[in-house]
């Protein structure tokens, strides 16, 4: 089964809002309501942002949020700062195959 | 402090063999579900597979690409996973992290879907 399907680039300003989709198919993200949302920083391990489409560990910003409608995914970031330029990646479940992760996404804080 | 920190990998031949060990710090171990996560060079990340705890059936799932390739065990004992690699290709060049799943504040526990602690990932290179 392919990856999810990412924009491999999105980009705003400081304070801005930007949203990164995320596009599977009804076998994983339309399936199941366990899309969850890492940030990679270059040569750094990811960390887990949004679980379960739009629930949030303890510890990550409120401007991350996360949506789902159909086969996409989403990933809002509100009120950009210049930390949260990284590469984000989408994940689902995926029934027997158990998980698929996106293709990632370079964030650009401008 | 929550660690997982991998270690065993280096540079190997096509066709021939590795084993990662990850060794855990700071939760219970032996309730985790364990998961590996491979990243090759400048690329996204791709789930390689998981072990469950014990008391969840110790049972493994893989990825098509390593399926009958990998294997896992775990050694309660020592809080250490560890990821056998065989017949290994050019293709399994990647870093690999060891993860495991997430333990939400309602009580669910995420070990298929989400995971929230990370090793620092450990460079496995096939090339002849």
């Amino acid at each position: 089964q392919s990856a999810l399907t990412q924009p491999p680039s999105a980009s705003g300003s400081p304070g801005q809002s930007v949203t990164i989709s995320c596009t599977g198919t009804s076998s994983d993200v339309g399936g199941y309501n366990y899309v969850s949302w890492y940030q990679q920083h270059p040569g750094k391990a990811p960390k887990l942002m949004i679980y379960e489409v739009s629930k949030r560990p303890s510890g990550v910003p409120d401007r991350f949020s996360g949506s789902k409608s159909g086969n996409t995914a989403s990933l809002t970031v509100s009120g950009l700062q210049a930390e949260d330029e990284a590469d984000y990646y989408c994940s689902s479940y995926a029934g027997s195959i158990i998980l698929l992760f996106g293709g990632g996404t370079k964030l650009t804080v401008l | 402090e929550v660690h997982l920190v991998e270690s065993g990998g280096g540079l190997v031949k096509p066709g021939g063999s590795l084993r990662l060990s990850c060794a855990a710090s700071g939760f219970t171990f032996n309730n985790a579900w364990m998961i590996w996560v491979r990243q090759p060079p400048g690329k996204g990340l791709e789930w390689v597979g998981r072990i469950k705890s014990k008391s969840s059936g110790g049972t493994s799932d893989f990825a098509a690409p390593v399926k009958g390739r990998f294997t896992f065990s775990r050694d309660d004992s020592k809080d250490i996973v560890y990821l056998q690699m065989n017949s290994l290709k050019s293709e399994d060049t990647a870093v690999y992290y060891c993860t495991t799943g997430y333990s939400d504040s309602s009580g669910g526990y995420h070990g298929d879907d989400a995971f929230d602690i990370w090793g620092q990932g450990t460079m496995v290179t096939v090339s002849s």
